[in-house]
């Protein structure tokens, strides 16, 4: 049962691009959970998803960021119009269903780590 | 607002010492408690702890959870040198949030042969 899978795993963008970070679930998981990771910080909760719903995104920065978990493919983390304060590690996480919430163990990825020239 | 504070921040040892990291909290209705290791790569689940299961062992690991005086720790016997990493200690709540996680900064432990 392969883990959660997220890709890139590094990216690069300068000033003024759009970053999209995708994440697959593990297998039979249908709760997604972004989280970022600044230098010298703790994780820190972005947005929580369900197939085709955003639950909470109340982690989400006002502007420029967006997320969606499609009923087929990868949740996916936009980001548009970067800036060097985005460059950060950012980790996707999931749980199966009828767990009743993150607190339930969530599993990670192995994280995209942005760098924004 | 939750908050999660782990010590030490960093921690160096020799091969075969035994480390207690420590992870205190303050949250409003508290659920569970999750220790992970992240290298470098994803964070991988190691324990939670719950007010039915205060206490796990896994090999050369084992965690408790001190309700009452909200902390956490977690220790590791003879240790190695792939147990550097960075420890993570995450705290769910009940209600209406109950899926989010609040990290601490992690404990950075490493090894020395």
């Amino acid at each position: 049962n392969a883990g959660v899978m997220q890709n890139p795993r590094h990216l690069v963008r300068r000033r003024g691009q759009e970053a999209r970070l995708r994440c697959s679930p593990m297998k039979g998981h249908s709760h997604v959970y972004w989280y970022r990771q600044l230098p010298e910080e703790g994780l820190k909760f972005m947005v929580y998803l369900q197939k085709e719903n955003i639950i909470d995104e109340s982690g989400m920065p006002k502007e420029r960021f967006s997320a969606e978990f499609p009923k087929e493919g990868p949740s996916i983390l936009r980001i548009q119009q970067v800036v060097r304060g985005d460059s950060a590690a950012y980790f996707c996480a999931s749980s199966p269903p009828g767990s009743g919430g993150a607190t339930d163990t969530q599993y990670f990825g192995p994280g995209t780590r942005l760098t924004v020239l | 607002e939750d908050k999660v504070v782990q010590s030490p921040l960093s921690l160096v040892v020799h091969e075969g010492d035994t480390v207690t990291l420590n992870c205190s909290y303050e949250v409003t209705n508290f659920r569970s408690l999750l220790w992970y290791k992240q290298e470098k790569k994803a964070p991988t689940f190691l324990f939670m702890l719950t007010s039915s299961g205060i206490e796990k062992k896994s090999g050369r690991l084992s965690s408790i959870l001190d309700k009452k005086e909200l902390f956490s720790i977690l220790n590791i016997t003879a240790t190695q040198t792939g147990d550097s990493a960075v420890y993570l200690c995450a705290v769910g709540v009940s209600g209406g949030s109950n899926y989010k996680l609040t990290f601490g900064k992690g404990t950075l432990l490493t090894v020395n042969p």
